[in-house]
C-alpha cells in the first residue's frame, strides 16, 4: 500500500463513451502526476501538477483532460478515446516537483473497444 | 529515441543465486538514477537509487553499481527469492530537478525454484 489510490481499477469503454479516471493521495504530496503504460513501451509521463496547477502536458491528445481539484485528487476524463489509447494509467505523487522517488498508485486498465 | 534502455525484456534466475538486471542510458546529463519494482495488478515501487556522484549503493540485498563513463548501471540481487519475481524499471533524472523522471521499458525478473 503506498498511500496512492485510483479508482476503477479496470475500464472498459467505447470509442464514444466519456469515462474519468480517479487519482486520490493519502500522503500529504503537493505534486501529482499521469503516466500512461502501453505494452512493450516505456512508462510515459502525460501531465504534471503541482500545488493544483498543471506545470507539464507532454504533448497528450486533447481526448484525454486532466483535472486537479486539490493537491489529493487528481482526475484524468476521457473522451472519443481510440483503440490504442489502450493501456495501464498510473497515477503517481510526491511531496514536490522534481523529487526524486515518486509513489505509484496501482493503475487503471483501460480498454477501448 | 529511448533515453533508458533495458535490452533484456525478461530474465530468468535459480533461488539463492544472483539476479543482474542491466540499464543504459544515452543522455550525459542525467546525474540520478532509480529502480523501481512492479508486481502485477499493482503500481510500481520505489527500490533504490544512486547519484552520480557514488559508483555503487548497497541496500540489503540489493546494490545498485553506475558506470557513467559507459553510461551503464546494475542491480544487483543476492541471494534472489521468490519474492523477487516482478518487473524492474530503471529511470533516470537530469541535472535539473525539474525535469521529468524517463522510465525504461523494464526487465521481467523470473526467480525458478
Amino acid at each position: 500500500e503506498t498511500g496512492v489510490t485510483q479508482t476503477p481499477r479496470h475500464l472498459v469503454m467505447g470509442m464514444t463513451n466519456k469515462k474519468s479516471l480517479k487519482c486520490e493521495q493519502h500522503l500529504g504530496h503537493n505534486a501529482m502526476y499521469w503516466y500512461k503504460q502501453s505494452a512493450k513501451k516505456p512508462l510515459e509521463l502525460m501531465f504534471v501538477y503541482n500545488f493544483k496547477e498543471q506545470t507539464e502536458n507532454n504533448s497528450v491528445p486533447s481526448r484525454f483532460s486532466p483535472e486537479c481539484p486539490n493537491s489529493s485528487h487528481l482526475f484524468l476524463h476521457l473522451h472519443t478515446l481510440q483503440p490504442e489509447d489502450s493501456a495501464l494509467y498510473l497515477c503517481a505523487s510526491s511531496q514536490a516537483r522534481g523529487d526524486n522517488e515518486q509513489f505509484f498508485g496501482p493503475g487503471t486498465r483501460l480498454t477501448v473497444l | 529515441d529511448q533515453q533508458v534502455k533495458q535490452n533484456s525484456p525478461s530474465l530468468s534466475v535459480q533461488e539463492g543465486r544472483i539476479s543482474i538486471l542491466n540499464c543504459d542510458y544515452t543522455n550525459s546529463m542525467f546525474d540520478y538514477f532509480l529502480w523501481y519494482k512492479k508486481y502485477p495488478a499493482e503500481g510500481p515501487t520505489f527500490l533504490i537509487s544512486i547519484s552520480s556522484i557514488k559508483d555503487k549503493n548497497e541496500d540489503g540485498r540489493f546494490t545498485v553499481f553506475l558506470n557513467k563513463s559507459a553510461k551503464h548501471l546494475s542491480l544487483h540481487i543476492v541471494p534472489s527469492q521468490p519474492g523477487d519475481s516482478a518487473v524492474y524499471f530503471c529511470a533516470a533524472i537530469g541535472v535539473n530537478r525539474d525535469d521529468k523522471i524517463i522510465f525504461g521499458k523494464g526487465t521481467r525478473l523470473h526467480i525458478l525454484p
